[in-house]
């Protein structure tokens, strides 16, 4: 099983539609959550930390689950500049290292 | 304010060929990060600096890949004896320390013919 998995899609929405992605971790130990956003050909950029009571950034609100081990991350009233790819990102401490794990990421396409 | 500056953007080289890829990341941030990404692939972490030292090797490939970073700045990513896979989009990475959001620099395309 992969540390970070998530659905690579492509997800294709209308605009102005709630979307919704999951990441799954294997490591129960793992301490922190991001998503961050990869527009194509470009460097990824940070979307948003999950924290574990949920929140939320306009139309975007991000999620964590422990006892299921995975976070998610909803958008309402899709925009077509939401077309991009979005990554998961799991920080594990291990000792005197800090590993973060990427996600290979879920590409979102939103259409007119 | 400046972000993370990556040099060269593009570098076209010959298989066997040695190169040298520039970080120069946002002043002040002592953590800094190598990541390549192939096409269609997913972020591959290579090495994580601490100001100078490298606490976290486990990503680089092979010992063709070396990695330092002088006076907490500006790191350099070298690797020798290029093979076409190692072409990919060498990402780096800055933060103000290991705890805070990465901001990322533009990549360099790296091509080994």
């Amino acid at each position: 099983r992969k540390e970070v998995e998530q659905d690579p899609g492509p997800f294709n929405v209308p605009e102005g539609a709630t979307v919704a992605f999951n990441c799954t971790y294997s490591n129960s130990a793992s301490q922190s959550f991001f998503w961050y956003r990869q527009d194509c050909r470009k460097e990824p950029k940070l979307l948003m930390s999950v924290y574990s009571s949920g929140n939320e950034d306009g139309r975007f609100t991000a999620q964590l689950n422990r006892a299921s081990q995975y976070i998610s991350l909803l958008i309402r009233d899709s925009k077509l500049s939401d077309s991009a790819t979005y990554l998961c990102v799991v920080r594990l401490d291990a000792g005197n290292n800090r590993k973060l794990i990427w996600g290979l990421g879920t590409s979102l396409a939103v259409n007119p | 304010g400046a972000g993370v500056s990556q040099s060269p953007s593009n570098k076209v080289t010959e298989k066997g060929k040695d190169v040298e890829l520039r970080c120069d990341p946002i002043s002040g941030h002592t953590a800094l990060y190598w990541y390549r990404q192939s096409l269609g692939q997913g972020l591959e972490f290579l090495i994580y600096f601490q100001g100078n030292s490298a606490p976290d090797k486990s990503g680089l490939p092979s010992d063709r890949f070396s990695a330092e970073r002088t006076g907490g700045s500006v790191s350099t990513l070298t690797i020798q004896r290029t093979q076409q896979e190692d072409s990919a989009v060498y990402l780096c990475a800055s933060s103000l320390n290991r705890d805070n959001e990465q901001f990322f620099g533009p990549g360099t395309r790296l091509t080994v013919l």
